[in-house]
């Protein structure tokens, strides 16, 4: 049980576009999740906090315009990355807990380029 | 606010001896403290969890942890370490309620020698 998965879990995309993420908690619903960046060889970063219908909570220095956050149900929320510059590129994790648990279900991530 | 700090940034053991990982940590709160393993090119994987119940946690794959709180300490230890254990460990602080994003230490890169 308690399974995250993301899609997709690696994109390609060109300087200036747009990508979107998903994280979808597949057999629990997740109260709240939570978005990662981990940059090559260096520790996870926390961005950002998302709650079920409300607006995503996000980390001092991370542009709330650049990296949009929806979570509109209980099992799925998604990061998109907009006019996406090569610095961007990074490995981006979520993680969902539940109602009843300390523990923090993490997905798989996503591995982003932009070229 | 919270913090961890990982003293190792590699480890290097033989295949069959002790493993020791350290962990400091410091936070406002009653913590809750955790060692997840990365895997190169997978997920993180949760090895074990401090909520405040018994200091000296077991987790999976015979790795084990001791909360002391005296010494702000989160140590992760194994009795013989084996070649599948060769990963990166992070050591993670959250607030009590575990509604919080998790604050990562920088991670250890464990090697194991054969």
């Amino acid at each position: 049980g308690a399974v995250v998965s993301q899609h997709p879990s690696r994109v390609i995309c060109k300087s200036g576009t747009s990508v979107k993420i998903e994280c979808r908690s597949l057999d629990f619903q997740a109260t709240t999740m939570f978005w990662y960046r981990q940059f090559p060889k260096q520790s996870l970063m926390l961005m950002a906090t998302s709650n079920e219908g409300s607006k995503a909570t996000y980390e001092q220095g991370v542009e709330k315009d650049k990296f949009l956050i929806n979570h509109a149900s209980l099992t799925l929320s998604t990061l998109t990355v907009t006019s996406a510059h090569p610095e961007d590129s990074s490995f981006y994790i979520c993680s969902a807990n539940g109602h009843t648990s300390y523990e923090q279900y993490f997905g798989p991530g996503t591995r982003l380029t932009v070229t | 606010a919270q913090s961890v700090t990982q003293l190792d940034s590699h480890v290097s053991v033989s295949e069959g001896t002790p493993v020791l990982l350290r962990c400091n940590y410091s936070s406002s709160y009653s913590p809750s403290l955790f060692w997840y393993v990365q895997h190169p090119n997978k997920g993180l994987q949760l090895l074990l969890k401090y909520t405040s119940a018994a200091t000296l946690v077991k987790g999976i794959n015979g790795f084990e942890a001791e909360f002391k709180k005296s010494e702000t300490s989160f140590h992760l230890t194994k009795p013989s370490a084996h070649m599948s254990d060769a990963a990166e460990y992070f050591c993670v602080v959250g607030r009590g309620g575990g509604a919080d994003g998790l604050t990562f230490g920088k991670g250890t890169h464990l090697i194991i020698q054969p």
